[in-house]
């Protein structure tokens, strides 16, 4: 079984850039997650779908992250424009379900911004 | 403050030696998770607790939630160095979960 599949890697830009992230997650997880992880901190939610309905977007900044799963697949995460403190690892996570025991990561994508 | 503290925030252990990695929550657990990132990667689940006292292993890791369930133990018995990671425990929060700063395990060959 393919797992939750995440691009870029990695991804540098200037602060007031913008950037994307895509994530494909684990086909028929109707759930997926963005996390967002500050080094040597643990995975913050941003953002949590149900298909293509968000469930929870309350610790997303919304004056600059936005983010979308249009067809109830895969799902992209913008942030327009970058500040320094945006530096992180981005993780899109998929379950089954909302409420399944088990979340599947990506590998993530390290943004750092200068 | 942080709702779930994990202890030590870093452990360097001998190859072979046993370890105990604490996660303690200011509220009830009703769900605690234990996962593992290797470094620069994503999460890995290990196991779910759900019931206080409940006791489950994988491996060479036991993880227990003890039974007042504001706290979570991970065990691992003689450690390997493909045990060297961070492990993060999380809190089951209205079908969400609650992060802690996770531990840094380093395996000494």
């Amino acid at each position: 079984e393919a797992g939750v599949a995440q691009s870029p890697r990695y991804k540098i830009i200037e602060k007031r850039q913008s950037v994307a992230f895509w994530c494909n997650p684990i086909s028929g997880h109707a759930t997926l997650y963005w996390y967002q992880q500050i080094l040597g901190q643990g995975p913050k939610l941003l953002i949590q779908f149900q298909n293509n309905g968000v469930v929870d977007d309350s610790q997303l900044p919304k004056d600059r992250f936005s983010a979308e799963r249009l067809k109830g697949v895969d799902s992209t995460l913008k942030i327009q424009p970058a500040k320094l403190e945006d530096s992180a690892v981005y993780l899109c996570a998929s379950s089954f379900t909302s409420g399944a025991p088990e979340q599947f990561f990506g590998p993530g994508t390290r943004l750092t911004v200068l | 403050s942080q709702e779930l503290e994990q202890s030590p925030q870093s452990l360097i252990v001998q190859e072979g030696k046993n370890l105990t990695i604490n996660c303690t929550s200011s509220k009830t657990l009703y769900g605690l998770y234990w996962y593992k990132q290797k470094y620069g990667e994503g999460l890995i689940f290990l196991m779910m607790l759900q019931k206080g006292g409940e006791e489950k292993s994988h491996e060479k890791i036991t993880a227990k939630l003890d039974e007042k369930k504001q706290q979570s133990s991970l065990h691992i018995t003689a450690s390997q160095p493909s045990h060297a990671g961070i492990y993060l425990c999380g809190a089951d929060r209205d079908d969400k979960i609650i992060f802690g700063k996770g531990t840094r395990l380093h395996i000494l060959p």
